[in-house]
């Protein structure tokens, strides 16, 4: 159990553009998921807390108005990229959290975005 | 502030042991884990030590003293699979939220 998956997989968009990104929690409930985001060679930087039925928690540094956060249903919360630049080019990764402790999150298999 | 520290590369032998050690910064602690990455996948998680003292999954050994802010991850029997990055983790917010280290990477050669 405990399956998390994400679509896209992959996506290119041209500059301007927004992109969404699901975060789909399988076979469980997760009231809180997380978005990280990883660029080449380097460590996961998390973004935000995505909390069901509430606004998300967003990191220092991370512009709300960018990275929309919506956390819909207890196993669906997505993350579009608003007007895209080559910048936001990177890896997005989310985890749901299956308990209330760091040590049983759960990651999805990531999407690859790239702005043209 | 928070802050963890890994050596960036390890390379080893097959068949071989190695010690991937973590240093940490926090002012609120809640757990030491620890994440294998291979390029292009996502994180998957190895272990998890909330208390000092050694903790064994397989081949895979984590060791935390709080009083030192020191951890490491063991791999025994060093495969060529096991090539990839291992990131060091710590709990905040009362261990509801995960911050990485820059991660290890390891390559194994035959």
């Amino acid at each position: 159990g405990a399956v998390v998956s994400q679509h896209p997989s992959w996506v290119i968009c041209k500059s301007g553009t927004s992109v969404k990104i699901e975060c789909r929690s399988l076979d469980f409930q997760a009231t809180t998921m997380f978005w990280y985001r990883q660029f080449p060679k380097q460590s996961l930087m998390l973004m935000a807390t995505s909390n069901e039925g509430s606004k998300a928690t967003y990191e220092q540094g991370v512009e709300k108005d960018k990275f929309l956060i919506n956390h819909a249903s207890l196993t669906l919360s997505t993350l579009t990229v608003t007007s895209a630049h080559p910048e936001d080019s990177s890896f997005y990764i989310c985890s749901a959290l299956r308990g209330t402790h760091t040590d049983t999150q759960y990651f999805g298999p990531g999407t690859r975005l790239t702005v043209l | 502030g928070q802050s963890l520290e890994q050596p960036s590369e390890v390379t080893a032998v097959e068949g071989a042991i190695v010690q991937i050690n973590c240093t940490y910064q926090t002012s609120g602690f809640y757990g030491l884990s620890w994440y294998q990455q291979h390029d292009g996948g996502a994180p998957t998680f190895l272990s998890y030590n909330a208390l000092d003292g050694l903790e064994e999954t397989g081949r895979f050994s984590s060791f935390l003293s709080r009083s030192d802010s020191y951890g490491y991850l063991l791999l025994q029997e060093l495969q060529m699979k096991d090539s990839a990055s291992y990131f060091c983790a710590f709990g905040m917010d009362g261990g509801f939220k995960t911050i990485f280290g820059a991660g290890t990477r390891l390559f194994v050669k035959a």
